[in-house]
């Protein structure tokens, strides 16, 4: 089974400091994605990734930014976090779309709830 | 991108098959339709997709209409641990579109 990881359930953290949530997968999927949930908003994409080194914004990316040093590894990095930013945030893989006519499941992590005081 | 509507809750007894709806009348001709559940405190699993044929699994079957503009989940026999908010989600241009999903309560 697909396997992702978050490294924190929980997350508290001050306004204006930078933080860091780390995901890694264990299944050599090329494509990352990271997530927010809010109620009544559903899931929104913040950025995506097709490959190490490559990004690309998805709905919701200002103030938000992404690292993708490593295959396994993407990072979503709050710049200066603020109230708003208070959120559940989730990240999802999956194996690279060769034609936009394959369908191809993204599987997530169980996701960091993140506070923002 | 497919925007997709789904009644906010539903309840099924315990052992019958929960039927969920999905509308999904702005889909395009490339755009798969994904099923995927949250149970509480839990990242969304994935349930099952497809294009135009009906679908199944072990988890569950998937109808989609002819015009492709609805869809229904169908879990045959419904246990308590089924229990969830299941979202109808569009696929295209590599974004999944997730909607606000139904809860469903399994009543034993």
């Amino acid at each position: 089974d697909v396997k992702v990881t978050q490294s924190s359930r929980y997350l508290v953290k001050r306004t204006g400091e930078k933080v860091f949530l780390e995901c890694v997968q264990d299944m050599d999927h090329e494509n990352m994605f990271w997530y927010r949930q809010d109620p009544g908003l559903g899931l929104r994409l913040i950025y995506f990734s097709y490959d190490v080194k490559m990004k690309e914004k998805g709905d919701i990316p200002e103030g938000y930014s992404v690292s993708r040093e490593k295959k396994e590894r993407f990072s979503l990095i709050l710049e200066s976090a603020s109230t708003n930013q208070t959120s559940m945030y989730l990240c999802a893989s999956s194996s690279y779309l060769r034609t936009a006519f394959i369908g191809q499941p993204q599987h997530f992590g169980d996701g960091t709830r993140l506070s923002i005081l | 991108d497919a925007k997709t509507t789904q009644p906010p809750s539903m309840d099924c007894a315990e052992g019958r098959a929960a039927n969920l709806p999905c509308n999904h009348s702005t889909i395009s001709g490339n755009e798969y339709v994904y099923w995927y559940r949250q149970i509480h405190s839990q990242g969304p699993q994935y349930i099952i997709h497809g294009l135009k044929n009906n679908e199944t699994n072990e988890m569950a079957s998937l109808i989609i209409t002819e015009d492709r503009k609805s869809s229904t989940l169908i879990l045959p026999h419904a246990t308590l641990r089924d229990t969830a908010v299941y979202y109808c989600v569009g696929f295209g241009n590599e974004k999944l579109t997730f909607g606000t999903g139904t809860r469903l309560t399994i009543i034993p």
